[in-house]
């Protein structure tokens, strides 16, 4: 079975601050899929990022960034000079690669408040 | 935008009666899955279909049925509603290629149901 932690319930920052967001998974096929998805409150889950289990690099992008290590099972998310706009609700997501295992498994969610 | 439809946005309904809520996936894209999202449950798989066939199941109770048509647009009825049937379902879609690099579902905005 495959499953996902996102251990914080709630993170609060000011404004500007860096702010990490923890993302734990088991599952036991050996090519798998990741991913962040975003729910502002306006309720619609955005798609962030997908990394394949087959490839470790690190990825980038703008303000955001994420850190996939497979020896701990994880993909942890980075939000640089974090702004208002980015508080929301932060999901990661698991899902297997074979016929028939492409649903997406989801945390519980991490939500993100940013003080002005 | 993602490119996935959902209709309606809101549906208040009373115990017992009978919904249908519609999806239309982004043009191209072969695959058609249905979440829940709820207070207690958090993010769930329902069902999935592919092509106009059901490929995979989850959570879903037997009052709950799904089909996906012809022009690949889907349905989700849900019928002897209860309380705790009110959440908030997302419909999403992907290109289906099993296991390919570029699969990524892209969720609608959602219907949020209640039932009172």
């Amino acid at each position: 079975a495959q499953k996902v932690t996102q251990a914080q319930t709630e993170i609060s920052v000011v404004e500007k601050e860096d702010v990490t967001l923890d993302c734990v998974y088991e599952t036991r096929d050996t090519t798998y899929y990741l991913f962040w998805y975003k729910q502002p409150p306006s309720g619609e889950l955005v798609f962030l990022i997908r990394r394949n289990s087959f490839d470790e690099q690190n990825e980038i992008s703008g303000r955001y960034s994420w850190n996939f290590q497979k020896s701990t099972s994880s993909f942890n998310f980075t939000i640089t000079a974090s702004q208002v706009v980015d508080s929301a609700v932060y999901f990661c997501a698991l899902r297997g690669a074979n016929f028939g295992n492409e649903k997406l498994t989801f945390g519980t969610g991490t939500r993100l408040t940013i003080i002005p | 935008d993602s490119g996935v439809t959902q209709t309606p946005k809101h549906l208040i309904t009373a115990t017992g009666q009978r919904v249908t809520l519609r999806c239309s996936p982004r043009s191209g894209d072969l695959s058609v899955y249905w979440y829940q999202q709820s207070l207690d449950q958090g993010l769930q798989f329902l069902i999935q279909y592919y092509n106009g066939e059901e490929r995979a199941k989850g959570n879903i109770l037997e009052r709950f049925s799904a089909q996906q048509f012809p022009d690949l647009h889907s349905e989700l009825n849900l019928s002897s509603l209860e309380l705790g049937d009110s959440a908030l379902y997302f419909c999403a879609s992907s290109v289906g290629t099993s296991g390919g690099p570029t699969d990524t579902q892209y969720f609608g905005p959602g219907t949020r149901l209640t039932v009172l």
